[in-house]
């Protein structure tokens, strides 16, 4: 079983619309990450949560440690939104961390 | 401020051939790590260092060599090239814990 888990792998949806990616884990952590991958390749970091809820933009990230639970949410979609989403986490008192496998988004204009 | 650089972006090695893949921060940043990524795949480490003269292991440390002799450099060794190292690498760096990371650009390496 991984201990990261995202759902749903891929998601295509129009613009506009409100983007949902979650991601559940197993183990105890000290931090979860949320990264963008885009098709170029170029890795970028999104948010770094240890608790409660985070917005930058046109995105929010919540997280639910008694769940072990976290959400990236995109408002208002665009076709630029277009990557794979990463989410991470890092075990207590520890740099490594443990990858998910990812969420490619398309927005379709 | 550059952030974190790598070089080179693309190579091509030979069954056998040693290289050595670049990597610098000018962020001042403690932290820093090697990851692969391989299709179909989530990222995994394979060495990190948390400061200059201190390196360790991660997930897939075979066939590779790190050092961290100053802060800005952490240069990843391979020692003889094996197909299966065929991979797209990422070097990212942190602050420290409670920070988020800085990531390369990439280096796609094809051993044939």
């Amino acid at each position: 079983k991984n201990e990261v888990e995202q759902s749903p792998q891929n998601l295509t949806a129009q613009e506009g619309e409100f983007i949902t990616i979650n991601c559940s884990y197993s183990v105890g952590i000290s931090a979860l990450h949320w990264l963008q991958q885009h098709p170029g390749g170029g890795i970028v970091s999104l948010f770094m949560l240890s608790s409660g809820k985070k917005k930058h933009g046109r995105l929010i990230a919540t997280i639910n440690i008694q769940e072990k639970h976290s959400s990236l949410h995109i408002t208002a979609s665009h076709p630029r939104d277009s990557a794979v989403y990463i989410c991470a986490v890092a075990m207590d008192s520890n740099y490594q961390l443990i990858w998910g496998a990812g969420t490619k988004l398309i927005i379709k204009p | 401020n550059a952030g974190v650089t790598q070089t080179p972006k693309f190579q091509v090695l030979k069954t056998g051939q040693s290289m050595t893949l670049q990597c610098a921060q000018d962020m001042n940043h403690e932290y820093m790590s090697w990851y692969r990524q391989d299709p179909g795949m989530g990222l995994r480490l394979i060495h990190y260092s948390v400061g200059a003269g201190i390196t360790d292991q991660g997930e897939v440390p075979n066939g590779y060599n790190v050092s961290r002799s100053t802060t800005e450099d952490f240069p990843l060794r391979l020692l003889s090239a094996a197909p299966s190292q065929t991979s797209v690498y990422f070097c990212a760096s942190k602050r420290g814990l409670g920070y988020g990371y800085t990531f390369g650009s990439g280096t796609r390496l094809t051993v044939v």
